[in-house]
């Protein structure tokens, strides 16, 4: 079965600092990657996604993630964070077929320290 | 382009009342999915509907109900509210161009449940 591991609840860094969230993944074929953002009280907005080709993935606000198929990892990056980058950050699967659906991961609180 | 709209957003109900929350999209969208989400879980998938007239289960679907009567509207009924009930529901929206395609789903703000 597909699942996506978080293995950071909780993440603190200092404005300015570089950011690596991780994320692992399960799933038998190659996987379609999401990255999600959640603001405080709002929904979900894509960051950026991952479904074929270079395997280093820009997306927006400044955020990368890279592709990596032997440690079964899309880590997302990014070199400058800023206060606003405030947010919960979730990983998510997607196994296409004939539904679409999506495997979210736990997610992963990030402060940003001033 | 309002993309995915929820309401309402935030809602107290008492144990056994019933309620609906309501889902459009305005992307003609064939795909539909409902979430909760809740403190530490991420999210689950409630129900999901391919396209108007076809509904499915997803991985927590006691204690609700869907229709999907047009491609724009998938409201989420509760039929007895439980306080097992009470989290943040997003409902969102993709149009996978052929089967077998994924592509990027769309949230909505989330409506806000308290069952008290």
């Amino acid at each position: 079965a597909q699942s996506v591991t978080q293995p950071d609840i909780h993440i603190t860094v200092s404005e300015g600092a570089s950011l690596e969230l991780r994320c692992n993944y399960s799933y038998g074929a190659t996987p379609y990657l999401f990255w999600y953002v959640q603001s405080p009280g709002q929904g979900l907005q894509l960051l950026l996604k991952y479904f074929s080709g270079d395997t280093l993935v820009q997306g927006i606000k400044g955020f990368e993630a890279e592709f990596k198929r032997s440690q079964s990892s899309f880590n997302l990056r990014k070199p400058s964070v800023h206060w606003s980058d405030a947010a919960e950050y979730f990983c998510a699967v997607g196994a296409g077929g004939a539904t679409n659906k999506l495997i979210f991961g736990t997610g992963t609180l990030l402060a940003v320290q001033p | 382009n309002a993309g995915v709209t929820q309401t309402p957003k935030f809602r107290i109900l008492k144990i056994g009342q019933s309620m609906t929350l309501q889902c459009t999209q305005d992307m003609n969208h064939n795909y539909m999915y409902w979430y909760r989400q809740d403190p530490g879980m991420g999210l689950k998938l409630i129900y999901y509907s391919v396209g108007a007239g076809i509904t499915d289960k997803g991985e927590v679907p006691n204690g609700y109900n869907v229709s999907r009567s047009t491609t724009e509207d998938f409201p989420l009924r509760l039929e007895l509210a439980a306080p097992s009930q009470t989290s943040v529901y997003f409902c969102a929206s993709s149009y996978p161009r052929s089967v077998g395609d994924q592509e990027t789903q769309y949230f909505g703000p989330g409506t806000r449940l308290l069952v008290l």
